[in-house]
This record gives structure tokens, sequence and C-alpha cells, in this order.
């Protein structure tokens, strides 16, 4: 199916542990983003990706490592996941780099860290 | 540096009445503005969108926002709401970052709609 898609959408996982986020696009787009929604903060950047082995830090990078090997894959790393990265996680593609393109928004994972 | 501020948290407002959300932005040069909804456990869609151009948006299901540079503002309507309505909304500015395109968004409004 064309779209954004998220994987997993739910993910428990234990402090200090390896944690990876996969988000998928079918339509080509060169831009993609990470964002984190938490509770009073609204959505924050993590990081984005203008095109393949394109990445750049955004808003609240720490803790995060992204890669973008293939335009349509932008998977999100938590190294060693803490507390604090408990979260909803959001991928996020756009057509273009100006400031007036649509961003289109995956389903989102929520992540749990005990 | 740029901002984005919805002063209102939690608004509830009666099936049939009138809506507006506000949203106040802090950015130096013409903005790009957003809205967004978001339903409950779903991601967000694009409601409607000002680049240029007249100031008054129509965007979808019913949805207009008038941009109001004197006020920095750019606030949500609609003229009457339904209960499908109930959900959150994102208020984003669209700006340039090191060359490339991102936003910035407010921290949402709860809209809840009574019988």
């Amino acid at each position: 199916d064309a779209g954004i898609t998220q994987s997993p959408r739910y993910k428990i996982t234990e402090t200090g542990r390896q944690v990876t986020l996969m988000c998928h696009q079918t339509w080509s787009h060169s831009y993609m983003f990470w964002y984190r929604q938490d509770l009073g903060h609204g959505l924050r950047l993590i990081y984005y990706s203008a095109a393949a082995d394109i990445t750049d830090k955004g808003e609240v990078p720490d803790g995060y490592v992204v890669s973008r090997s293939k335009t349509e894959n932008f998977p999100l790393t938590l190294e060693s996941a803490t507390r604090s990265q408990t979260s909803v996680y959001f991928c996020a593609s756009s057509v273009g780099r100006t400031s007036y393109n649509e961003q289109f928004f995956g389903p989102g994972t929520r992540l749990t860290v005990l | 540096a740029q901002s984005v501020t919805q002063p209102d948290i939690h608004i509830t407002v009666s099936e049939g009445a009138s809506l507006e959300l506000r949203c106040n932005y802090s950015y130096g040069a013409t903005p790009y503005l957003f809205w967004y909804v978001q339903s409950p456990g779903q991601g967000l869609q694009l409601l409607l969108k000002y680049f240029s151009g007249d100031t008054l948006v129509q965007g979808i299901k019913g949805f207009e926002a008038e941009f109001k540079r004197s006020q920095s503002s750019f606030n949500l309507r609609k003229p009457s709401v339904h209960w499908s309505d109930a959900a959150e909304y994102f208020c984003a500015v669209g700006l340039l970052n090191s060359g490339y395109s991102t936003l910035t968004f407010g921290k949402g409004t709860m809209l809840l709609v009574s019988p």
C-alpha cells in the first residue's frame, strides 16, 4: 500500500537496551523527519534527512541515531534507551525543501522504556 | 528564535456551536503556516496551510484559518462543530533551517465536543 508506515506500532523495552524504530515511505519523498510527542511539549523534531545519506539534527537529538541508506527508509535508533525516551514517535516525509511543503505523517510508534 | 504559541490547552465546545482555536507565531520573516489535526491514536493530518496570497484559507472538513500579519496570528475556525471534530489540533510554522525545510509545532489544543 502506498503511504508512510512505521513499525512496530507499540514497543516496550528496558533501560539500556538498543531499540530501532522503522519508517518506510512509498512516495519517493526527498525529506524525512522524526518527531517525538510528549504531553505538554507538542511535537519536537529529533532528526531530519534531506536525501539518502544526508541527515541533520533537530531540536532534541541526544540519545538518538539515524541513518538513511535508501530514500524510502529512515530508521531511528535509541542506542541505550532511557526512561526519558518513553514517548510517541512520529515519522514524516515531504516532497521538497521549501518551507511550504506539507509533511505527511505516519501512524506513530508508542515506546515505553521500563 | 522562532516559536508557535497555542494559548489554549483544552477547549470544550457544544456540538453545532462555532469554534475558534488560537495560534500566534514569532518569526522574523514571512512565515508558512499550517494547521494539523490528530485524532486519538492516529498520526497528524493536514487541515490547511498558508504561504501567500489570500489571507483567508479554506481547508478540509469545513475548517478555515485567517492569517493576520499585524497580530502574528493564524487562528483556525469552523462555523459549526461536529462530534467527530473532537481531536487535538496543532499549529505549525514552516521555516528554513540551515537551508532545509522543517516545521516548528505549537503544543496543541485539545478540542472536546459536548452534546
